[in-house]
């Protein structure tokens, strides 16, 4: 099946600072790619995604763009906020077709400072 | 619309006890995925129902099962309870199943077992 890596951090950086997050996949084709957001006790929240090769995904000042070549999807974002603190997950169908739910990174837990 | 829910919130059971937990989905959605989360395995995927059938399931034993009802809920089952089964338990959503469909998910039912 399919599999994505991504740094785990966690990661910490002051206000306003930019943002990358790295995630690599490895899959059959051209599967869409996710980023997901788990705020503390919740959920997880779809940020951002992109169907196609080349296709860019970008939500709340987040950007994400399908590398083929590189077979990466990095998140991105040029200034961050502490309420961005979060858990950040990269996401891949496990297989084709949807019936085998998701792939998920390891996450990456996102700490910003004041 | 409201999002998908998922009862109970939190759960504390015994070793060797059974336990129930129950999500609906978003209005209109078909297809219902559960997660598992620990902070050892990360999330992986326990099973997808479509159309109240099982397509697939996940690398689980046999005590975890599901089903899901003609209006879309759906429930998962873990029998004999272990220790190792204490994680926060995820349900997700889709429209149609698809790989390109987003997982909208739910809070989460958080079980403890003792």
């Amino acid at each position: 099946g399919n599999s994505v890596t991504q740094m785990e951090g966690p990661v910490t950086l002051s206000e306003e600072a930019f943002l990358t997050i790295n995630c690599t996949y490895t899959a059959t084709g051209y599967p869409s790619l996710f980023w997901y957001v788990q705020y503390p006790g919740e959920g997880l929240q779809l940020l951002l995604k992109a169907t196609k090769a080349d296709d860019k995904g970008s939500n709340k000042g987040f950007e994400a763009t399908y590398r083929k070549e590189t077979t990466s999807f990095h998140l991105e974002k040029g200034s961050v906020q502490v309420s961005d603190s979060a858990v950040y997950f990269c996401a891949l169908p496990s297989t084709g077709g949807g019936a085998d739910g998701l792939t998920f990174g390891k996450g990456t837990h996102l700490i910003i400072q004041p | 619309k409201a999002g998908v829910t998922q009862t109970p919130r939190y759960l504390i059971k015994t070793r060797g006890q059974q336990v129930t937990l129950s999500c609906s989905p978003i209005s209109g959605h078909r297809s219902v995925s559960w997660y598992q989360q620990t902070p050892g395995q990360g999330l992986q995927f326990l099973f997808e129902y479509f159309s109240e059938t099982q397509r697939n399931k996940g690398n689980f034993p046999g005590r975890f099962s599901g089903r899901q009802f003609s209006n879309s809920r759906s429930e998962m089952n873990v029998s004999t309870l272990e220790l190792g089964d204490s994680a926060l338990y995820l349900c997700a959503s889709s429209l149609a199943g698809q790989e390109y469909n987003e997982q909208f998910f739910g809070p989460g039912t958080r079980l403890t077992v003792l």
